[in-house]
């Protein structure tokens, strides 16, 4: 299958920092990738939707000011979470779809997820 | 708006023994497609298997098969000679033909006992 990157794979940070997420598509081009959130034990919540060179459409309840999301490119979209504090630590994961996979078979392909921790 | 529904949080089976994931979902759309993913400790979303809601045969991959019924809006996995490999939290999922989004269910945390 196609293949999704996440980086950095655990980050920790001060409260009051941004911390900046990283997707990529490694062997295709994603016209699409989403953000999920996932708490311990929980299901994956949809943060946001973004297609490449245009701007990102939040999920109701998701602060747009606080989850940036950039897609500047069709390998490579990226989420800040700005300002940081102990509330959003949690499990963040991309998936993408784009010329391969979802055309064919509806699939999505996910990073390896990123553990958020703020201190 | 669709929703997925898992009502099993946990399940148990012994090795080498089946075991069936329960899930329906609610829609209004006649098309559309299924999905069951698996996420193991590391936490790396796999897909187990995937079902075209055209398509009335029930999909099948390896040790893992569907019970999809359309029309009471289900859709179960059966692990067949499950292995401890398969301990994991599983996840169903639809998503719409019209957009790209996935919607997940609540999962269920499978245990394989030796």
């Amino acid at each position: 299958g196609a293949v999704v990157s996440q980086h950095p794979s655990w980050v920790i940070c001060k409260s009051g920092t941004s911390v900046k997420i990283e997707c990529r598509s490694l062997d295709f081009q994603a016209t699409t990738m989403f953000w999920y959130r996932q708490f311990p034990k929980q299901s994956l919540m949809l943060m946001a939707t973004s297609n490449e060179g245009s701007k990102a459409t939040y999920e109701q309840g998701v602060e747009k000011d606080k989850f940036l999301i950039n897609h500047a490119s069709l390998t490579l979209s990226t989420l800040t979470v700005t300002s940081a504090h102990p509330e959003d630590s949690s499990f963040y994961i991309c998936s993408a779809s784009g010329d391969r996979g979802l055309a064919a078979t509806g699939e999505l392909f996910f990073g390896e997820g990123s553990r958020l921790t703020v201190l | 708006a669709q929703t997925v529904t898992q009502s099993q949080p946990e399940m148990s089976v012994q090795e080498a023994e089946t075991v069936t994931l329960s899930c329906t979902y609610d829609t209004s759309e006649s098309d559309y497609y299924l999905f069951w993913y698996k996420q193991p400790p590391s936490r790396q979303m796999i897909l187990v298997i995937r079902q075209e809601a055209y398509k009335q045969q029930n999909a099948t991959e390896n040790r893992f098969s569907v019970n999809f019924q359309k029309a009471a809006k289900s859709f179960s996995l059966k692990i067949s000679d499950s292995q401890l490999g398969d301990a994991a939290m599983y996840f169903c999922a639809y998503r719409s033909v019209n957009t790209d989004k996935l919607i997940f269910g609540t999962g269920t945390r499978l245990q394989v006992f030796p």
